[in-house]
């Protein structure tokens, strides 16, 4: 199971928009609506921000979104703050024999 | 409040096997549709999953390092117990535990690791 593929990095000025991109295959994200993206600072665990493609847990602000096209897979950070600047992985659901699989990796600078 | 922490050993040499036990409170490993995972991440690498046990004790592994791993838990100490044999220094990295969010495919909540060096 290959991971997932991202670009290294994003940059975007304070309150403006960034898109991050995790492109798979049909064995993952574009045969399932269990995509997720997960937020890390440095030296910090994960933290989940979105799942099943779009879905914010409680507590993430409406600055980020998800969305998601054939095998590819978007997450939009509006309104850019300084505290957004960090590693950004998606992840997703690849089927019941490979179970789940991330992606490389996005460094956002703001 | 969910919290997990991993701990192990911080050294293990080239061939043994690394067993790292998951210690978690705010939740249940007997509720239906529950779920913890563990997940590694080398030094300035991408994030790896690598085995899930779910309430029901179903198991799944990384196909490519299946034969290595070995995920099971113990709902009387709340806790989930992963190995991995044969380790080599490739498999130097910071090892999470993070649970499924109930119901759904993806990991809410997450321990803050446990950094592993594999070396002589």
């Amino acid at each position: 199971q290959s991971a997932l593929t991202q670009p290294p990095s994003a940059s975007g000025s304070p309150g403006q928009s960034v898109t991050i991109s995790c492109t798979g295959t049909s064995s993952d994200v574009g045969g399932y609506n269990f995509v997720s993206w997960y937020q890390q600072h440095p030296g910090k665990a994960p933290k989940l921000l979105i799942y099943e493609v779009n879905k914010r847990p409680s507590g993430v602000p409406d600055r980020f979104s998800g969305s998601k096209s054939g095998n590819t897979a978007s997450l939009t950070v509006s309104g850019l703050q300084a505290e957004d600047e960090a590693d950004y992985y998606c992840g997703s659901y690849a089927g019941s024999n490979n179970f789940y699989v991330f992606g490389l990796g996005t460094k956002v600078t703001v | 409040q969910i919290t997990l922490k991993e701990s192990g050993p911080t050294l293990v040499k080239p061939t043994q096997t690394l067993t790292l036990t998951c210690t978690f409170s705010g939740f249940s490993l007997t509720s239906s549709g529950v779920g913890v995972g563990c997940i590694r991440q080398p030094p300035a690498k991408a994030l790896e999953w690598l085995a899930l046990i779910y309430w029901d004790d179903d198991k799944r592994y990384s196909p490519s390092l299946k034969s290595r791993l070995t995920i099971t838990k113990d709902t009387s100490k709340n806790q989930v117990v992963f190995t991995m044999t044969n380790m080599d220094p490739v498999d130097t990295a910071r090892y999470h535990c993070a649970t499924l969010k109930d119901g759904y495919i993806t990991f809410d909540f997450w321990g803050q690791g446990a950094l592993v060096t594999v070396s002589s």
